[in-house]
């Protein structure tokens, strides 16, 4: 079945600097790849997806870009802010927004 | 997108009995799934919720241990059975809607 391996575990960046979190995925077959957003006690939010025939989405201060020959995909932030800090999750999916595997997350933390 | 709620937000239990937790939504969906996110750790997709038919497990989660039921598009529960301190985590139901999946609240689950 599907894997994905999400790195750095953890990540400290000053506020006003970018931010990457990356992720691979096992499965070729995989075509929908979401980020979630989840502050502490709080239920996973999504912040931003991409399906597997776009190679780049931007919202805002965030983007995401997919590699599927390389079989990963990205988050970036910029411009962080300290409410930017939590952890992210990266998912794959063979299914659309179905069956979502995800990756072991990421605890961003931004410095004042 | 959807509201969800889930029944209880959190409880403490004893080894050896039974819970139930609720997941409501506010619109008819077609897609819901039940995850659970242990102590510190990602999400791990237990089944989805099928209407009218019995849930689809994934490995490692069986119907004795965390039988499911859907009885119409809004609403559906999730029982821990026979539990285990094992079992303390947060269970979170999702829904899928517009090709996107969403979270409910969690419920957060302490086994004594």
């Amino acid at each position: 079945g599907e894997n994905v391996e999400q790195h750095p575990s953890t990540l400290s960046v000053q506020e006003g600097d970018s931010a990457v979190i990356k992720c691979t995925y096992s499965d070729s077959a995989s075509n929908y790849f979401p980020w979630y957003k989840q502050e502490l006690g709080k239920r996973p939010q999504l912040i931003i997806d991409i399906r597997s025939n776009v190679g780049e989405k931007k919202d805002q201060r965030i983007a995401v870009t997919l590699n599927k020959t390389a079989k990963h995909f990205s988050l970036h932030i910029t411009e962080t802010q300290p409410e930017d800090s939590a952890v992210y999750f990266c998912a794959a999916s063979i299914e659309g927004a179905q069956k979502l595997v995800f990756g072991q997350g990421t605890r961003l933390t931004i410095n004042p | 997108s959807a509201v969800i709620s889930q029944k209880p937000s959190r409880d403490i239990c004893q080894r050896g009995t039974s819970l139930t937790i609720q997941c409501q939504v506010d619109s008819q969906v077609t897609m819901m799934f039940w995850y659970r996110q242990q102590p510190g750790q990602s999400l791990t997709l237990i089944a989805t919720a099928n209407q009218g038919s019995e849930a689809t497990y994934e490995s490692g989660f069986v119907i004795d241990k965390f039988p499911i039921s859907r009885p119409n598009l809004t609403f559906s529960t999730l029982t821990v059975s026979n539990m285990s301190p094992e079992d303390s985590s947060i269970y979170l139901c999702s829904v899928g809607e517009g090709g996107k999946q969403f979270f409910g609240p969690g419920t957060r689950l302490t086994v004594l």
